[in-house]
């Protein structure tokens, strides 16, 4: 069973198109994570969710909208697209654990606007 | 804001041989991650290292963490083809709201030539 599953896996669209990327995760945890990483592999958080509710917000444009309908959902929902959102986008999970907080990935999104 | 930065990001060397990649972080934090990712791949976790002197092995890789410095460390040992891929750091804060958020560092690009 994957821990962490992302749909698709891939999406190519046009600009100005409006697209969605969904996730789960099976393993319990409290907390979920949107990272973008661009084409130099540069990793950065986007969103984090505890328990449905959000706790990190870092500086996305109002065109990205999260979504956890539940602890185990969180969805991506991008307005208007532009040409730099392409990207690959991860999301993830974690339980803090002994003070540690490692993170389960998923297997990433790769989103290409034209 | 907290800055890591790893170098090198560009790795090239011969099997058998050894080397070792920094991870340097701006502020304190005693705990540290090192992730991996293989081309077109998701992030596994390595290592969690959680105090000053922590040092965690996982075959021919070695971790360690010298909060004192904000520094960590991965040695490879006597390399093979099969540890090339991308190795990332991350680190978290230590107080506050998302005290727990990872940020992670660009990456250092292994490859490891036969």
């Amino acid at each position: 069973d994957t821990a962490v599953s992302q749909t698709p896996k891939y999406l190519v669209t046009q600009m100005g198109n409006d697209k969605s990327i969904k996730c789960e995760q099976n393993l319990g945890h409290d907390t979920m994570y949107w990272y973008k990483q661009d084409s130099k592999k540069f990793l950065k958080i986007m969103f984090s969710y505890n328990n449905k509710e959000l706790i990190i917000n870092e500086t996305v444009p109002n065109r990205f909208s999260p979504k956890s309908p539940d602890k185990a959902h969180l969805n991506l929902h991008i307005n208007s697209l532009e040409l730099g959102d392409s990207a690959v986008y991860f999301c993830a999970s974690s339980q803090v654990t002994s003070g540690a907080n490692v993170l389960t990935f998923g297997a990433g999104s790769r989103l290409t606007v034209l | 804001e907290l800055k890591v930065e790893q170098n090198p990001l560009f790795l090239s060397m011969q099997e058998g041989k050894n080397y070792t990649i920094y991870c340097n972080y701006s502020t304190t934090s005693d705990r540290l991650y090192w992730y991996r990712q293989d081309p077109g791949k998701s992030l596994e976790s390595l290592f969690v290292l959680l105090s000053n002197g922590a040092v965690k092995q996982e075959g021919r890789l070695m971790a360690s963490l010298d909060t004192k410095a904000r520094l960590s460390t991965l040695h490879i040992t006597a390399a093979v083809h099969d540890l090339s891929a991308t190795y990332f750091c991350a680190v978290t804060g230590i107080s506050g709201a998302g005290s727990y958020q990872l940020t992670f560092g660009k990456g250092t690009k292994l490859s490891v030539i036969p």
